[in-house]
């Protein structure tokens, strides 16, 4: 069945620097992948959507890669804020029959000032 | 817009009662969906629909959950009857062709 990783440990990094989160999925070969971030106590918030024939999409601050080969995504956030603490959650899209999103657990992140 | 609505927000009931929750999609978006969400099994799709139908209910844990769309603008997610191990956040999300999911606020339930 198909599979998602993403770090399970929180991300601790210094207020400036830049935070890379990585998601790994197995056992399929999603069309697209979309990052999400959920502050808690609140539902997810769409970032950003990556198609298979992209390698890299940019959003102010925000950057992700997509390696169909490695079966991976880098999400990086430059001149991080504490602002952007979060746990931020990958979806690839699963074709299997029915379209639909499969979300890893996600990564914490905390930016320390 | 207000964005995808869910009520209530928080909901305590005993085991067996019935629960049912509720979703207001975003005004044009064409595709609805329901997910839980828990510490242990993160966040598991239940049941989308397109159009207001449905189209993919394998995530349905088992027959006491059950899913309504009458029209574009309302849908619920009914349990009968809830037991413990329900207790979770339920999300609402929908999205218009394309575009990335916008989720509600959620329901947090717990069943006692």
């Amino acid at each position: 069945s198909q599979k998602i990783e993403q770090n399970s440990e929180a991300l601790n990094i210094q207020e400036g620097k830049t935070a890379t989160l990585t998601c790994n999925y197995t056992n399929y070969s999603p069309a697209y992948l979309q990052w999400y971030r959920q502050d808690p106590g609140r539902g997810p918030v769409f970032l950003l959507l990556i198609r298979e024939n992209e390698k890299e999409k940019r959003k102010e601050r925000l950057k992700v890669t997509f390696d169909t080969t490695l079966k991976q995504s880098l999400f990086h956030i430059t001149a991080s804020q504490p602002a952007d603490s979060a746990t931020y959650l990958c979806a690839p899209l699963f074709s299997g029959g029915y379209n639909k999103l499969i979300f890893g657990a996600g990564t914490r992140l905390a930016v320390h000032p | 817009d207000a964005g995808v609505i869910q009520s209530p927000r928080h909901e305590v009931t005993e085991m067996g009662q019935e629960v049912t929750l509720r979703c207001k999609p975003i005004s044009g978006h064409n595709s609805l969906f329901w997910y839980r969400q828990t510490m242990m099994r993160g966040l598991e799709l239940l049941i989308y629909f397109n159009n207001n139908v449905p189209i993919d209910d394998s995530g349905m844990p088992e027959d006491r959950f059950s899913a309504k769309m009458p029209n574009a603008s309302f849908s619920t997610l009914k349990i009968q009857p809830s037991e413990p191990r329900d207790s979770a956040v339920y999300f609402c999300a929908s999205r218009a062709q394309g575009d990335g999911y916008t989720f509600g606020s959620g329901t947090r339930l717990t069943v006692v």
